[in-house]
Protein backbone atom coordinates (compact mmCIF):
# COMPACT_ATOMS: atom_id res chain seq x y z
CA UNK A 1 0.00 0.00 0.00
CA UNK A 2 1.11 3.63 -0.95
CA UNK A 3 0.14 4.86 2.71
CA UNK A 4 -1.90 8.05 2.71
CA UNK A 5 -1.56 10.38 -0.29
CA UNK A 6 -1.77 13.77 0.06
CA UNK A 7 -1.62 16.25 -2.55
CA UNK A 8 -0.67 19.07 -3.24
CA UNK A 9 2.42 18.49 -1.55
CA UNK A 10 3.14 22.56 -1.30
CA UNK A 11 0.16 25.41 -1.91
CA UNK A 12 1.33 28.66 -2.10
CA UNK A 13 -2.19 30.99 -2.84
CA UNK A 14 -3.21 34.68 -2.22
CA UNK A 15 -5.19 35.95 0.21
CA UNK A 16 -8.68 35.53 -0.65
CA UNK A 17 -8.46 32.02 -2.82
CA UNK A 18 -10.14 29.13 -2.45
CA UNK A 19 -7.93 26.33 -1.59
CA UNK A 20 -8.77 22.66 -1.72
CA UNK A 21 -6.51 19.88 0.05
CA UNK A 22 -7.24 16.47 -1.01
CA UNK A 23 -6.12 13.01 0.98
CA UNK A 24 -6.71 9.53 -0.14
CA UNK A 25 -6.48 6.70 3.34
CA UNK A 26 -5.39 3.80 3.39
CA UNK A 27 -7.80 1.32 1.51
CA UNK A 28 -9.50 -0.29 4.54
CA UNK A 29 -9.36 2.28 7.03
CA UNK A 30 -12.47 3.54 8.31
CA UNK A 31 -11.63 6.69 10.18
CA UNK A 32 -10.01 9.61 8.83
CA UNK A 33 -8.46 12.91 10.87
CA UNK A 34 -7.30 16.27 9.18
CA UNK A 35 -4.72 18.07 11.51
CA UNK A 36 -3.34 21.34 11.58
CA UNK A 37 0.11 22.43 12.73
CA UNK A 38 2.03 25.47 13.29
CA UNK A 39 4.48 26.28 15.56
CA UNK A 40 2.04 28.51 18.07
CA UNK A 41 -0.65 26.03 18.38
CA UNK A 42 0.74 22.92 17.51
CA UNK A 43 -1.03 19.45 16.01
CA UNK A 44 -4.56 20.16 16.10
CA UNK A 45 -7.55 17.93 15.24
CA UNK A 46 -9.31 19.42 12.94
CA UNK A 47 -12.22 16.97 11.47
CA UNK A 48 -12.74 13.52 11.78
CA UNK A 49 -14.52 11.25 9.97
CA UNK A 50 -15.78 7.31 10.66
CA UNK A 51 -16.96 5.40 7.66
CA UNK A 52 -17.53 8.53 5.80
CA UNK A 53 -19.55 10.28 8.29
CA UNK A 54 -18.15 13.62 10.02
CA UNK A 55 -18.08 12.32 14.07
CA UNK A 56 -16.59 15.41 15.71
CA UNK A 57 -16.36 18.96 13.65
CA UNK A 58 -15.30 20.79 16.73
CA UNK A 59 -11.31 21.67 15.95
CA UNK A 60 -12.21 23.42 12.70
CA UNK A 61 -11.73 27.61 13.32
CA UNK A 62 -14.59 28.72 11.73
CA UNK A 63 -17.00 28.36 8.78
CA UNK A 64 -14.37 29.16 6.44
CA UNK A 65 -13.22 25.64 6.46
CA UNK A 66 -15.15 22.80 5.33
CA UNK A 67 -14.38 18.90 4.90
CA UNK A 68 -16.14 15.88 2.73
CA UNK A 69 -15.28 12.72 2.54
CA UNK A 70 -17.99 11.23 -0.37
CA UNK A 71 -16.49 7.84 -0.42
CA UNK A 72 -14.36 5.78 1.29
CA UNK A 73 -11.31 6.36 -0.63
CA UNK A 74 -11.32 10.29 -0.80
CA UNK A 75 -11.51 13.71 1.45
CA UNK A 76 -11.30 17.45 1.10
CA UNK A 77 -10.44 20.11 3.29
CA UNK A 78 -11.86 23.66 1.86
CA UNK A 79 -10.80 26.93 2.79
CA UNK A 80 -13.35 29.72 1.39
CA UNK A 81 -12.20 32.32 1.40
CA UNK A 82 -8.49 31.92 2.72
CA UNK A 83 -6.16 34.33 5.63
CA UNK A 84 -2.94 34.69 6.09
CA UNK A 85 -3.48 32.63 9.44
CA UNK A 86 -4.65 30.00 7.47
CA UNK A 87 -0.57 29.33 6.84
CA UNK A 88 0.39 25.90 8.22
CA UNK A 89 0.98 22.32 7.45
CA UNK A 90 -2.04 20.08 6.92
CA UNK A 91 -2.36 16.61 7.82
CA UNK A 92 -4.41 13.90 7.03
CA UNK A 93 -4.21 10.53 8.96
CA UNK A 94 -6.14 6.99 8.68
CA UNK A 95 -6.49 4.28 10.75
CA UNK A 96 -8.55 1.33 11.30
CA UNK A 97 -10.83 2.14 14.05
CA UNK A 98 -10.50 -1.12 15.90
CA UNK A 99 -11.76 -1.59 19.90
CA UNK A 100 -9.05 -0.49 22.06
CA UNK A 101 -7.90 1.87 18.92
CA UNK A 102 -5.15 0.99 16.97
CA UNK A 103 -2.44 3.45 15.41
CA UNK A 104 -3.04 6.41 12.91
CA UNK A 105 -0.82 6.59 9.76
CA UNK A 106 -0.45 9.80 8.46
CA UNK A 107 0.36 11.62 4.64
CA UNK A 108 2.99 13.67 4.60
CA UNK A 109 1.42 16.80 4.67
CA UNK A 110 0.60 19.73 2.60
CA UNK A 111 2.56 22.90 3.31
CA UNK A 112 -0.01 26.33 2.91
CA UNK A 113 1.27 29.49 2.23
CA UNK A 114 -1.40 32.34 2.14
CA UNK A 115 0.49 35.55 1.35
CA UNK B 1 -7.51 22.19 22.32
CA UNK B 2 -4.84 19.62 23.31
CA UNK B 3 -5.25 16.68 25.64
CA UNK B 4 -1.41 15.82 26.73
CA UNK B 5 1.85 18.08 27.27
CA UNK B 6 5.28 16.71 27.09
CA UNK B 7 8.09 17.57 29.52
CA UNK B 8 10.29 18.48 28.91
CA UNK B 9 10.11 20.78 25.61
CA UNK B 10 13.55 20.53 24.17
CA UNK B 11 15.94 17.47 25.13
CA UNK B 12 19.68 17.59 24.12
CA UNK B 13 21.42 14.38 24.52
CA UNK B 14 24.72 12.82 23.66
CA UNK B 15 24.63 9.57 21.75
CA UNK B 16 24.65 6.20 23.64
CA UNK B 17 22.29 7.91 26.21
CA UNK B 18 19.02 7.55 27.18
CA UNK B 19 16.29 9.39 26.91
CA UNK B 20 12.93 9.82 28.94
CA UNK B 21 9.89 12.20 28.09
CA UNK B 22 6.83 12.77 30.07
CA UNK B 23 3.36 12.53 29.14
CA UNK B 24 0.95 14.61 31.10
CA UNK B 25 -2.92 14.13 29.96
CA UNK B 26 -6.45 15.30 31.47
CA UNK B 27 -9.07 13.00 30.69
CA UNK B 28 -9.97 9.21 30.91
CA UNK B 29 -8.22 7.27 27.89
CA UNK B 30 -9.04 4.16 26.07
CA UNK B 31 -5.10 4.00 24.71
CA UNK B 32 -2.07 5.92 24.87
CA UNK B 33 -0.07 6.54 21.35
CA UNK B 34 3.53 7.50 20.42
CA UNK B 35 4.27 9.09 17.31
CA UNK B 36 7.53 10.33 15.77
CA UNK B 37 8.19 13.16 13.29
CA UNK B 38 11.43 14.18 11.18
CA UNK B 39 11.44 17.66 10.10
CA UNK B 40 9.26 18.41 7.52
CA UNK B 41 7.41 15.01 7.54
CA UNK B 42 4.66 13.26 8.25
CA UNK B 43 4.29 11.49 12.08
CA UNK B 44 5.22 7.76 12.40
CA UNK B 45 3.11 5.55 14.81
CA UNK B 46 5.76 3.87 17.63
CA UNK B 47 3.99 2.40 20.21
CA UNK B 48 0.31 2.28 21.89
CA UNK B 49 -0.67 1.50 25.18
CA UNK B 50 -3.93 0.48 26.38
CA UNK B 51 -5.76 1.67 30.09
CA UNK B 52 -5.38 -1.69 31.44
CA UNK B 53 -1.78 -2.13 30.02
CA UNK B 54 1.37 -0.37 32.86
CA UNK B 55 4.42 -0.81 30.69
CA UNK B 56 4.80 -1.89 27.35
CA UNK B 57 8.38 -2.37 25.06
CA UNK B 58 9.36 -2.32 21.08
CA UNK B 59 12.69 -2.57 20.44
CA UNK B 60 14.89 0.34 22.32
CA UNK B 61 11.39 1.71 23.56
CA UNK B 62 9.84 1.25 26.64
CA UNK B 63 6.69 3.02 27.86
CA UNK B 64 4.74 3.32 31.13
CA UNK B 65 1.85 4.22 31.79
CA UNK B 66 -0.09 5.42 35.07
CA UNK B 67 -4.21 5.63 34.65
CA UNK B 68 -4.17 7.02 38.25
CA UNK B 69 -1.38 10.02 37.54
CA UNK B 70 -3.06 10.80 34.21
CA UNK B 71 0.65 10.14 32.70
CA UNK B 72 2.97 8.35 30.42
CA UNK B 73 6.82 8.13 29.90
CA UNK B 74 8.41 7.09 26.90
CA UNK B 75 12.18 6.10 26.80
CA UNK B 76 14.45 5.87 24.52
CA UNK B 77 17.54 3.12 25.59
CA UNK B 78 21.24 3.68 23.85
CA UNK B 79 20.05 6.83 21.74
CA UNK B 80 21.42 7.56 18.10
CA UNK B 81 21.97 10.82 16.29
CA UNK B 82 18.94 8.93 13.92
CA UNK B 83 16.63 9.09 16.88
CA UNK B 84 16.44 13.10 16.70
CA UNK B 85 13.30 14.42 15.78
CA UNK B 86 9.97 15.54 17.65
CA UNK B 87 8.45 13.08 19.80
CA UNK B 88 4.42 13.00 20.36
CA UNK B 89 2.00 11.34 23.21
CA UNK B 90 -1.81 10.90 21.67
CA UNK B 91 -4.68 9.88 24.07
CA UNK B 92 -7.63 7.91 22.19
CA UNK B 93 -10.70 7.99 23.67
CA UNK B 94 -11.96 4.53 22.18
CA UNK B 95 -15.23 5.17 21.10
CA UNK B 96 -14.36 6.44 17.90
CA UNK B 97 -10.66 6.61 17.41
CA UNK B 98 -10.54 9.98 17.99
CA UNK B 99 -6.85 11.01 18.38
CA UNK B 100 -5.45 14.25 20.21
CA UNK B 101 -2.03 15.22 20.65
CA UNK B 102 0.43 16.56 22.71
CA UNK B 103 2.55 19.59 22.28
CA UNK B 104 6.05 17.54 21.68
CA UNK B 105 9.06 17.14 22.91
CA UNK B 106 12.07 17.93 20.54
CA UNK B 107 14.59 15.58 20.97
CA UNK B 108 18.61 16.32 19.89
CA UNK B 109 21.19 13.14 20.03
CA UNK B 110 24.76 14.18 19.23
CA UNK B 111 27.43 12.22 18.16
Amino acid sequence: DAGVIQSPRHEVTEMGQEVTLRCKPISGHNSLFWYRQTMMRGLELLIYFNNNVPIDDSGMPEDRFSAKMPNASFSTLKIQPSEPRDSAVYFCASSSNRQGGTEAFFGQGTRLTVV
Amino acid sequence: SQQGEEDPQALSIQEGENATMNCSYKTSINNLQWYRQNSGRGLVHLILIRSNEREKHSGRLRVTLDTSKKSSSLLITASRAADTASYFCATGDGTASKLTFGTGTRLQVTL
